[in-house]
């Protein structure tokens, strides 16, 4: 166990609705990253957050935000999805260092599926 | 979106055996991370490299930043069943802003056969 909790686990839905998933980070991590996991793009590094700010943005599409909150966990939200977005959604958390990837612990992701 | 070469694809090997990979870049990077996922799990942090001809090892895990900063192998020596997974290599371009950003290899699905 990471120590870093997505939820839901599953999600399951339809083509131009919108999501929210959710990830509660180790405690005292203050970096929260977004990937996205697919057949044919593999893993994709989506965003950052530190201590509440955007720290860095990966291939996200404009469709897609996502945000931090005081209590440090993090949102990412889909809208307008299509069927290409399905895809399994991770989120790291690493302790202080606001500028590395390295030492980020992964969740068990959400596996979404648009249909 | 952007990944890296990884290599090979995939790899079926015997128990006991050595297994090497390798991810090649374009572009130079001033991080190298190696990472494994089990199915249904997250990726977890292997080793990480952080300075060009840096060899470091973790128990049967040995890794190296090429010294053009474009590439990294993986070593497993030794390879037991629960080696099994995908390995995935992952290149940070720098530190800080649009650079702290990083890009995955294509990865590598390890079998290990008993």
């Amino acid at each position: 166990d990471s120590g870093v909790t997505q939820t839901p686990k599953h999600l399951i839905t339809a083509t131009g609705q919108r999501v929210t998933l959710r990830c509660s980070p180790r405690s005292g991590d203050l970096s929260v990253y977004w990937y996205q996991q697919s057949l044919d793009q593999g893993l994709q590094f989506l965003i950052q957050y530190y201590n509440g700010e955007e720290r860095a943005k990966g291939n996200i599409l404009e469709r897609f935000s996502a945000q931090q909150f005081p209590d440090l966990h993090s949102e990412l939200n889909l809208s307008s999805l299509e069927l290409g977005d399905s895809a399994l959604y991770f989120c790291a958390s690493s302790a202080n260092r606001a500028t590395a990837h390295t030492e980020a612990f992964f969740g068990q992701g959400t596996r979404l599926t648009v249909v | 979106g952007q990944q890296l070469n990884q290599s090979p694809q995939s790899m079926f090997i015997q128990e006991g055996e050595d297994v090497s990979m390798n991810c090649t870049s374009s572009s130079i990077f001033n991080t190298w991370l190696w990472y494994k996922q089990d199915p249904g799990e997250g990726p977890v942090l292997l080793i990480a490299l952080y300075k060009a001809g840096e060899l470091t090892s973790n128990g049967r895990l040995t890794a190296q930043f090429g010294i053009t900063r474009k590439d990294s192998f993986l070593n497993i020596s030794a390879s037991i069943p629960s080696d099994v997974g995908i390995y995935f290599c992952a290149g940070q371009l720098g530190y800080g802003g649009a650079t702290n950003k990083l890009i995955f290899g294509t990865g590598t699905l390890l079998a290990v056969q008993p």
